[in-house]
């Protein structure tokens, strides 16, 4: 079964809007971390964001934030007032803290208008 | 600068022949990690090392060995190249909550 899923292949957003990024994810593990990262085309991974499985608060970075629903077993990304830089892809991840081995989506390419 | 190296940048390779990736961090984090990326399929784990003398299977293990002989490097050897191990591969090292990535090494195998 899937670890991670993101359903989303491509988004497109208007410039200063906000748009939200859903990924769900499957694990029996009671301590995990969950994680967002962005792939411009230039190729290199950037980490955004990180929401503990303990963490009762949503976590917020800058025009970041993560919308964790631990019952529902997602842990969606949310921009606030979308950029055109923000145009690229974006990955979920979590991190089963047994082995401490991650585990990606495949991803969400987003495209922010002018 | 701080960070993760991994050479080379890019590579055609042979099948059949072998090849080893080059990963080397400087931040001293006691895992690594190795991924390969395939368009539609994200990053996929291949091997990771927890710390210097250990490391263990990811999803996707077969056809690649590894070694972390030290904390600071981590090759990824194809001892046997096919061409579905075309790809680009990531190295990776974390500490507490953020993973650091390598800018990739492009693999075509032919």
């Amino acid at each position: 079964a899937q670890k991670i899923t993101q359903t989303q292949p491509g988004m497109f957003v208007q410039e200063k809007e906000a748009v939200t990024l859903d990924c769900t994810y499957d694990t029996s593990d009671q301590s995990y971390g969950l994680f967002w990262y962005k792939q411009p085309s230039s190729g290199e991974m950037i980490f955004l964001i990180y929401q503990g499985s303990y963490d009762e608060q949503n976590a917020t970075e800058g025009r970041y934030s993560l919308n964790f629903q631990k019952a529902r077993k997602s842990a969606n990304l949310v921009i606030s007032a979308s950029q055109l830089g923000d145009s690229a892809m974006y990955f979920c991840a979590m991190r089963e803290n047994n082995f401490n081995k991650f585990y990606f989506g495949s991803g969400t390419k987003l495209n922010v208008k002018p | 600068i701080a960070g993760i190296t991994q050479a080379p940048t890019s590579q055609i390779l042979a099948a059949g022949r072998r090849m080893t990736l080059r990963c080397t961090q400087d931040m001293r984090h006691n895992a690594m990690y190795w991924y390969r990326q395939d368009l539609g399929l994200g990053l996929r784990l291949i091997h990771y090392s927890n710390t210097a003398g250990t490391t263990g299977k990811g999803e996707v293990p077969d056809g690649y060995s590894v070694s972390r002989a030290n904390t600071d490097d981590f090759p990824l050897t194809l001892a046997s190249a096919v061409p579905s191990q075309t790809s680009v591969y990531f190295c990776a090292s974390s500490e507490g909550n953020e993973q650091f990535f390598g800018p990739g090494t492009r693999l075509t195998v032919l």
